[in-house]
């Protein structure tokens, strides 16, 4: 089927690495974040989220980092399978009554 | 149902014709989106829903898109005298309320415009 990403920055790492993903945002007013993973064919799917009064928290085998003062998030990605090849997006929200706002993917690559 | 559900999943349709995409959203949850994926790109905002009225629809790129959720529940897109720019993924998510939290993503529906 037709790829998301096919102009994405890319990232490839060996299987069993550790990937980190970047996202640099740019609304200050920002609070929560979220990554998602997206598929070729399918629709985003939620990996793991972030408040702003919080720096890190971390899920099953993923990472996510806030730095509020240089406006960035990162998604760590440990033991990287090929089941997590994909395109991953950050996405931004208000505290308002605003819809979330995504940024430019990263199309993870892994090789086996 | 048990996930969001979008149709079609595909749909190729002639320059300045009219379509039709819908989209039912998880059984209970009040707040519905619509964005649009272009090749290489993240989903773009285009109009949500909370309940039956469009609560923000400032993602609408002009008057020929329009978007509907009549009962509160299912959800359709409309686009009048399409051109080959509105070729994309439209995607559907929705969730229980807008605070951002727990958006469950249809897998889209990929118009093409010839």
């Amino acid at each position: 089927g037709e790829s998301v990403g096919l102009h994405l920055p890319t990232l490839s790492v060996q299987e069993g690495d550790n990937s980190i993903i970047n996202c640099a945002y740019s609304n200050s007013a920002s609070d929560y974040f979220i990554w998602y993973k997206q598929e070729s064919g399918k629709g985003p799917q939620f990996i793991i989220d972030i408040r702003s009064n919080m720096d890190k928290r971390q899920g099953q085998r993923v990472t996510v980092l806030l730095n509020k003062t240089v406006k960035h998030l990162s998604l760590q990605i440990a033991a990287t399978q090929p089941g997590d090849s994909a395109v991953y997006f950050c996405a931004e929200k208000d505290s308002g009554n605003t819809p979330l706002v995504f940024g430019k993917g990263t199309r993870l690559s892994v090789i086996a | 149902g048990a996930g969001v559900s979008q149709t079609p999943s595909n749909k190729v349709t002639e320059k300045g014709k009219y379509v039709e995409l819908r989209c039912d959203p998880i059984s209970g949850h009040t707040a519905l989106y619509w964005y649009r994926q272009s090749l290489g790109q993240g989903p773009e905002f285009l109009i949500y829903f909370q309940g039956t009225g469009a609560a923000d629809d400032s993602g609408l790129p002009n008057d020929r898109f329009f978007a509907v959720r009549p009962e509160g529940s299912v959800s359709t897109l409309k686009i009048q005298r399409t051109e080959r720019g509105d070729s994309a993924v439209y995607l559907c998510a929705s969730s229980l309320q807008n605070s951002g939290y727990g958006y469950t993503f249809g897998s889209g529906t990929r118009l093409t415009v010839v």
